[in-house]
């Protein structure tokens, strides 16, 4: 039960497009296409992105997106808002049904 | 409109037991796996447990197994997670969150009950 690997923070100006990598295992991320995506703004509870590697709940911007290549997940915003900046999360499903969670990636719009 | 509210937390000593409970609506409760994730004031979120709503099989994070129990009553659409042992670095905000689907992620979830273990 590693926690999968984010970078700590990512940064971007308004109108760009940034990319957050989530890295695992074969055993979790590369296992299964059950990787979710979460925001989290400060005081707030998370909130799903993403879900099964590239899927977006309804009610959710078009400017999220996320993929997946061997080990490695993606999330990426286009359109940086100011809005966007907040905490993001990855999550996988893992072997022997446990769930596993990235360290976070802090989102600073310039 | 799913709601999830969570109760429960407060200050413990070290060795200490709670219970949380958290009461959810605004959807079919006992089709739905659910499951306690915390976060360390600061930290990261970190999955604890899932129950399984259709047989209610229960998984567990290393770092809580012997410790933690989750389980629910679905008549009265409740999770609870008894926690037992609490060390110092139980605490942490403790949100419960339904999964959308078998294997797939947490689509909602509750504003969270904070436990904070200290002498």
């Amino acid at each position: 039960q590693s926690a999968l690997t984010q970078p700590a923070s990512v940064s971007g100006s308004p109108g760009q497009s940034i990319t957050i990598s989530c890295t695992g295992a074969s055993s979790d991320v590369g296992g299964y296409d059950y990787v979710s995506w979460y925001q989290q703004h400060p005081g707030n509870a998370p909130k799903l992105m993403i879900y099964d590697v590239s899927n977006r709940p309804s009610g959710v911007s078009n400017r999220f997106s996320g993929s997946k290549s061997g080990n490695t997940a993606s999330l990426t915003i286009s359109g940086l808002q100011a809005e966007d900046e907040a905490d993001y999360y990855c999550s996988s499903f893992s072997s022997s049904s446990s769930r596993v969670f990235g360290g976070g990636t802090k989102l600073t719009v310039l | 409109e799913v709601q999830l509210l969570e109760s429960g937390g407060g200050l413990v000593q070290p060795g200490g037991s709670l219970r949380l409970s958290c009461a959810a609506s605004g959807f079919t409760f006992s089709s739905f796996a659910m499951s306690w994730v915390r976060q360390a004031p600061g930290k990261g979120l970190e999955w604890v447990s899932t129950i399984r709503g259709s047989d209610g099989a229960t998984y567990y994070a290393d770092s809580v197994k012997g410790r933690f129990t989750i389980s629910r009553d679905n008549s009265k659409t409740t999770l609870y997670l008894q926690v037992h042992s609490l060390r110092a670095d139980d605490t942490a905000v403790y949100y419960c969150a339904k999964i959308r689907a078998p294997r797939s992620g947490f689509d909602y979830w509750g504003q969270g009950t904070l436990v904070t273990v200290s002498s």
